[in-house]
């Protein structure tokens, strides 16, 4: 069955420094990945999605994730934070054999500094 | 750009009351799903649905739960008699034949 972890439920970051939120997820066929990220009291936000082409996706607000069967990861990263990156981040997975519904990771909230 | 949407946007109800909970899918999707956020947890898949019936379910899903496609564009989810532990952010979700899923803003129920 197809799964996600995301190691640290909590991730504190000074602000211009490195964003790393990690993902692994279990699935015995290549799947599609998703970063989401959610403000407080609002909705899900498509980040970035991984569908089979190129290992390394770009998404909005300047995150990038990359690909990684061999470790079978999808590690969320952006060079430097700001305030405004302070949300609740959730990595997710889905797969044809199960209908494309998304499992989602438990989520990772991430503090920014000043 | 189209979009899924979800009213009402919170509703309170008392235990033991029905609720629906409706979504407008982006109009040519064919699959569309609920899911549930019980407040500081994660998101959880509630059930599937393709071609006018359910495809999946997960186990919360009871008998309480229904969703319905009553015409071409509504999607609901009715809880029957809800319980405290049904206080939740729902969310819709709709897609086509591309692998991502397109999600509402969400509905946050609370039951009293």
């Amino acid at each position: 069955a197809q799964s996600v972890t995301q190691l640290g439920s909590h991730v504190s970051v000074s602000e211009g420094a490195l964003v790393l939120l990690r993902c692994n997820y279990s699935s015995s066929v290549p799947p599609y990945l998703f970063w989401y990220v959610q403000y407080p009291n609002q909705g899900l936000q498509l980040l970035l999605k991984y569908t089979s082409a190129a290992t390394l996706v770009k998404g909005i607000n300047g995150f990038e994730a990359e690909f990684k069967k061999s470790e079978t990861s999808f590690h969320l990263t952006k060079p430097s934070a700001h305030m405004s990156d302070a949300a609740e981040y959730f990595c997710a997975v889905s797969l044809p054999a199960g209908g494309f519904k998304t499992i989602f990771g438990a989520g990772t909230r991430l503090f920014v500094k000043a | 750009e189209p979009e899924v949407t979800q009213t009402p946007s919170h509703q309170v109800t008392q235990m033991g009351q029905e609720v629906i909970l409706r979504c407008v899918p982006i109009s040519n999707h064919l699959y569309f799903y609920w899911y549930r956020q019980i407040l500081g947890q994660k998101v959880e898949f509630l059930v599937s649905f393709y071609n006018n019936e359910i495809s999946e379910k997960s186990e919360i899903f009871d008998d309480q739960f229904s969703v319905e496609r009553p015409d071409g564009s509504n999607f609901t989810l009715k809880i029957r008699s809800t319980k405290l532990e049904d206080s939740a952010m729902y969310f819709c979700a709709s897609k086509d034949s591309l692998p991502e899923a397109f999600f509402g803003q969400g509905t946050r129920l609370t039951v009293v």
